[in-house]
């Protein structure tokens, strides 16, 4: 099994629906991570989160939300779809301090 | 703002070639910078990693390079396979803090 399991894979939604995409890790480790990929801007920062009760904004989080639900699970959500929203998402999960990020495979969402 | 700025954005290489990325960042208190490898299709995993008190580190056929006075890091990856062709991201973090990664450069190895 893998890591860090992000479902779904792929995902086609409409503008203005709400969308979730969820996260599950077994590292065992404290802290979780979105991202968000691009073509030519690498992958952004969208959401963190270092413990179960700890919940902090990237670089790119407006237009989303997440939710720790327990140590291993961390889900990020699209209240209103936009197209621009369109791009591969990606789980991670690290151990305290600057050690291994762990990634999930992406989810590729398109907003049409 | 880009604290961690990566170049090129693509690299075509000869099978055999050695393939140079280049990362340069701004803040000092950086103190760990690892790359990272992605396959299409995979989440990025990491590759090599360096801390600022060595100017050089290799695994294999891969090699980071760094200056800390001119606040640049470079990935030489010697004798390019095909196998290498990859996305490479750059990264960098402040002590127990988020990694900030690079904008990623496309590296295609033709035989």
């Amino acid at each position: 099994d893998a890591d860090v399991t992000q479902t779904p894979r792929n995902r086609i939604t409409k503008t203005g629906k709400r969308i979730m995409l969820e996260c599950s890790q077994t590292k065992g480790h404290d802290r979780m991570y979105w991202y968000r990929q691009d073509p030519g801007l690498g992958l952004r920062l969208i959401y963190y989160s270092f413990d179960v009760k700890d919940i902090n904004k990237g670089e790119i989080s407006d237009g989303y939300s997440v939710s720790r639900q327990a140590q291993a699970k961390f889900s990020l959500s699209l209240e209103s779809a936009i197209p621009n929203q369109t791009a591969l998402y990606f789980c991670a999960t690290t151990g305290r301090g600057p050690t291994e990020a762990f990634f999930g495979q992406g989810t590729r969402l398109t907003v049409v | 703002q880009q604290q961690v700025k990566q170049s090129p954005q693509s690299l075509i290489v000869q099978k055999g070639g050695i393939s140079i990325i280049n990362c340069a960042y701004e803040n000092t208190a950086f103190d760990y910078f690892p790359w990272y490898q992605q396959f299409p299709g995979k989440g990025p995993a990491l590759l090599i990693a360096i801390r600022p008190d060595v100017s050089e580190k290799k695994e294999g056929r891969f090699t980071i390079s760094f200056n800390k006075s001119a606040k640049q890091f470079s990935l030489h990856i010697m004798d390019s396979q095909p196998g290498d062709s990859a996305t490479y991201f750059c990264a960098a973090a402040v002590g127990t803090d988020k990694l900030i990664f690079g904008t990623g450069t496309r590296l295609q190895v033709f035989p």
